[in-house]
């Protein structure tokens, strides 16, 4: 099946940085990808939505200069958590969508490993 | 407001039991997925029902999409410690918003005890 990567598996790093994630197709090309966040025992949320070569589509109140999201290739999409601080500490899962295995009325997202995201 | 809503949202049961997780909206979906996930990974695509009504059976697991198509269930027969996870359901739709977005339901963490 297709296979979904994401980098890296988990960061820790200090309030105020900033940290880049990233999220790759591996065997398929992917125009349409999406960042979820997850906090432990809870469902997953969906942060954003990226089409390739476009800007990204927000959900309401998450803020769009805080996680910038580049999807500039078919097959890589980043999302970057900038001036980090410990509230951004979360579970971050990328989830990819091909238009070649589009089916009507069937949606086929093929999701990555997740990124643990420690901010101290 | 989560537009689906699992229950139970917690799950404890003993291995060889069975359990019935439900997910329900009152929205209608064009689909709905049910996908399980372990600590630290991503989900994993568990069933795709798309015809109101439908059943899918996976081995010991049963899914079924209400003939409304804004509820499902899933059933599991003589659980055993592997099942333990969280089970998210996931609509493809609403059928009012955006028509090709998943939107995942609240969860279920199931834990089978030896």
């Amino acid at each position: 099946g297709a296979v979904v990567s994401q980098h890296p598996s988990w960061v820790i790093c200090k309030s105020g940085t900033s940290v880049k994630i990233e999220c790759r197709s591996l065997d398929f090309q992917a125009t349409t990808m999406f960042w979820y966040r997850q906090f432990p025992k809870q469902s997953l949320m969906l942060m954003a939505t990226s089409n390739e070569g476009s800007k990204a589509t927000y959900e309401q109140g998450v803020e769009k200069d805080k996680f910038l999201i580049n999807h500039a290739s078919l097959t890589l999409s980043t999302l970057t958590v900038t001036s980090a601080h410990p509230e951004d500490s979360s579970f971050y899962i990328c989830s990819a969508r091909g238009g070649d295995r589009v089916i009507l009325r069937q949606e086929t997202q093929y999701f990555g490993p997740g990124t643990r995201l420690l901010v101290l | 407001t989560q537009l689906l809503e699992q229950s139970p949202q917690f799950l404890s049961i003993q291995e060889g039991e069975n359990l019935t997780v439900y997910c329900n909206s009152s929205s209608v979906f064009s689909s709905l997925q049910w996908y399980r996930q372990e600590p630290g990974e991503g989900p994993v695509l568990l069933v795709t029902v798309v015809t109101g009504g439908e059943v899918k059976k996976l081995k010991r697991l049963t899914f079924q999409f209400g003939d409304a198509r804004k509820d499902s269930s899933l059933h599991i027969t003589a659980a055993q410690t592997g099942d333990t996870g969280l089970y998210l359901c996931a609509g493809v739709g609403p059928s009012s918003g955006s028509a090709r977005q998943l939107t995942f339901g609240s969860g279920t963490q199931l834990t089978v005890l030896p």
